[in-house]
């Protein structure tokens, strides 16, 4: 299997536009996790998946995040309006057992940078 | 509100010598605690996960511990190598089991 597959790993943006950040979970997983990693803040969980239905998303920022997953092999996370603020690296994740914790495996992440 | 926090920020070491990395949490109702490394420019990979009511996990020269009551867990590190320099991050389930609570990491930069 080739891993969580994230795309695109770079993408540089102008505030306002809308961004879109893709994700193909490994194949099996039921569960599918996006998080936000800043120096500031560090790793934070946005929205969690179970089943392709959202679970927690607690951690959405605000209404300019959505995120979807309309399938079980795909999810997407969109921003817009995009803001400097939004810069970050964003990491999604996938387990088969749900968020136990065992067995996450993260995609190499998408670094966002919104001038 | 569970919060996580890893000291020092950052570590450096020369090759061979013992460490140990800390992690301490606020609440100590947690599911389980693990412990994961990132690579520059790379996602996370688990490396140790400890069950509430276990105290400690080892795998190779890594060995984790907790102690709950304290809401401490630390990673011990034998015999480093370069190859172990990376950035540790330690995660603890919240109390809805929904989602991992991470640390903001220790980055450990091993001299050869």
């Amino acid at each position: 299997d080739a891993g969580v597959i994230q795309s695109p790993r770079h993408e540089v943006t102008e505030m306002g536009q809308e961004v879109t950040l893709r994700c193909k979970p490994i194949s099996g997983h039921n569960s599918l996790f996006w998080y936000r990693q800043t120096m500031m803040r560090g790793l934070e969980l946005l929205i969690y998946f179970n089943n392709n239905v959202p679970i927690d998303d607690s951690g959405m920022p605000e209404d300019r995040f959505s995120a979807k997953m309309p399938n079980a092999s795909f999810s997407t996370l969109k921003i817009q309006p995009s803001e400097p603020r939004d810069s970050a690296v964003y990491f999604c994740a996938s387990s088969s057992e749900g968020a136990s914790g065992y067995g996450y495996t993260f995609g190499s992440g998408t670094r966002l940078t919104v001038v | 509100k569970q919060e996580v926090t890893q000291i020092p920020a950052a570590l450096s070491v020369p090759e061979g010598e013992n460490l140990v990395l800390n992690c301490s949490f606020t609440d100590s109702a947690i599911y389980n605690l693990q412990w994961f490394r990132q690579d520059p420019g790379k996602g996370l990979t688990s490396l140790l996960l400890i069950q509430s009511s276990q105290r400690e996990q080892t795998s190779g020269r890594l060995n984790a511990s907790l102690d709950k009551s304290s809401g401490r867990s630390t990673l011990y590190i034998a015999a480093s190598q370069p190859g172990d320099s990376a950035t540790y991050l330690c995660a603890v389930l919240n109390q809805a089991g929904t989602a991992l609570i991470f640390g903001k990491g220790t980055t450990l930069s091993v001299s050869s």
